[in-house]
């Protein structure tokens, strides 16, 4: 199945720590990368492959995954976290697709 | 500087087509795959289409296949993205993406955006 599946809204207090989910059976096989975008913005890539952060990214943000269930956690939330988050993966034949998108509201 | 640069987007009839351009700069574009992705007003993101390095490999989200064509200049550093048939659920605006890798199906990972080009398709 080529599915991702995320919650829609997710809410943190500032400065506590938040999950966002994904979960699929291609990331049995496939990592998750993560990404952030802002209302107006192009989506900008958090987290690849196991665990990596481009250049730029705080290390607030880190990515793992168990099973069918990848995970991005942003460990003391700021303010200008609060966001859509999307996950993505691929399947085998080459094609892409991402999560519906988690609304991040930081409190 | 890294930089994706999207255009071609405007307002189109049903059935109409359009050519969306991406012109790629600061890192040797002919070593990445690149992808399109779009985005309806107000929804998610939509992978549509990704080409490896040397162009000769495409894959395409299924609701384009037969209707969207990928292609690449590599002297010319620039990406196209030919639509034709058009629907109003094509509606959407259109990233440019840089993949990390030169074969699409090593790496999924979306590096690089554009700012996006808007795709309005309405009678």
């Amino acid at each position: 199945s080529s599915e991702l599946t995320q919650d829609p809204a997710v809410s943190v207090a500032l400065g506590q720590t938040v999950r966002i989910t994904c979960q699929g059976n291609s990331l049995r096989i496939y990592s998750a990368s993560w990404y952030q975008q802002k209302p107006g913005q192009a989506p900008v890539l958090v987290i690849y492959g196991k665990n990596s952060r481009p250049s730029g990214i705080p290390d607030r943000f880190s990515g793992s995954t168990s099973g069918t269930t990848a995970s991005l956690t942003i460990t003391g939330a700021q303010a200008e976290d609060e966001a859509d988050y999307y996950c993505n993966s691929r399947d085998g034949s080459g094609k892409r697709f991402f999560g519906g998108g988690t609304k991040l509201t930081v409190l | 500087e890294v930089q994706l640069l999207e255009s071609g987007g405007r307002l189109v009839q049903p059935g109409g087509s359009l050519r969306l351009s991406c012109a790629a700069s600061g890192f040797i574009f002919s070593n990445y795959a690149m992808s399109w992705v779009r985005q309806a007003p107000g929804k998610g993101l939509e992978w549509v289409s990704v080409i490896n390095g040397g162009g000769e490999e495409t894959y395409y989200e299924d609701s384009v296949k037969g209707r969207f064509s990928l292609s690449r200049d590599n002297a010319k550093n620039t990406l196209y993205l030919q639509m034709n048939g058009l629907r109003a659920e094509d509606t959407a605006v259109y990233y440019c993406a840089k993949g990390r890798l030169w074969s699409p199906l090593q790496d999924d990972v979306f590096d690089i955006w554009g700012h996006g080009t808007m795709v309005s398709v309405s009678s």
